[in-house]
């Protein structure tokens, strides 16, 4: 079945930094590459995701990029905030979804 | 995007008894899913509910221990048998929306086995 394996586990920046989180997979049939943001107490939320006909994908300050040929693919979050703070979580699959184990992102005022 | 209903939102049970989690999607969808999620660590497939038929499950998780309803499109129930300690945690119902675009999941179940 397929393995997601994400880095890092944690990660504080400072307010107006960017932010990179980082998953690898390793069935090459997963083609759906979400990335969920999980406030504390809370449900995760789909924040950005691509598919394996796509290269990168952007929505304001957050973006992806996927590399299918090295199974990995990237959240880049630019001008971090406070409100950034969360869990984020990288997912692979195609019918059913495999999570990676999570980013603690803090950020700084 | 579609809504997901899930209740109850928290509970504190027996060890031996067995509580049911509803599921209720404001919308069709293709595909409904349960995950587990044990506090600050990642979501674990429980199994996919398959409309009509037997649900799929995942490695380690069994029809005994979790069975799962969907009769319909739009519900979906799992419940957590003969609870121990061990089964408590977060669970979370998910949805694929119609066109396959997006998973979105319920608010979640706190259970606490005591």
């Amino acid at each position: 079945g397929e393995n997601v394996e994400q880095h890092p586990s944690t990660l504080s920046v400072q307010e107006g930094d960017s932010a990179v989180i980082k998953c690898t997979y390793s069935d090459s049939a997963s083609n759906y590459f979400p990335w969920y943001k999980q406030e504390l107490g809370k449900r995760p939320q789909l924040i950005i995701d691509i598919r394996s006909n796509v290269g990168e994908k952007k929505d304001q300050r957050i973006a992806v990029t996927l590399n299918k040929t090295a199974k990995h693919f990237s959240l880049h979050i630019t001008e971090t905030q406070p409100e950034d703070s969360a869990v984020y979580f990288c997912a692979a699959g195609y019918s059913t979804l495999t999570f990676g184990k999570g980013t603690m992102l803090l950020v700084s005022p | 995007s579609a809504v997901i209903s899930q209740k109850p939102s928290r509970d504190i049970c027996q060890r031996g008894t067995s509580l049911t989690i509803q599921c209720q999607v404001d919308s069709q969808v293709t595909m409904m899913f349960w995950y587990r999620q044990q506090p600050g660590q990642s979501l674990t497939l429980i199994a996919t509910a398959n409309q009509g038929s037997e649900a799929t499950y995942e490695s380690g998780f069994v029809i005994d221990k979790f069975p799962i309803s969907r009769p319909n499109l739009t519900f979906s129930t799992l419940t957590v048998s003969n609870m121990s300690p061990e089964d408590s945690s977060i669970y979370l119902c998910s949805a694929l929306d119609r066109m396959n675009t997006e998973a979105f999941f319920g608010q979640g179940t706190r259970l606490t086995v005591v």
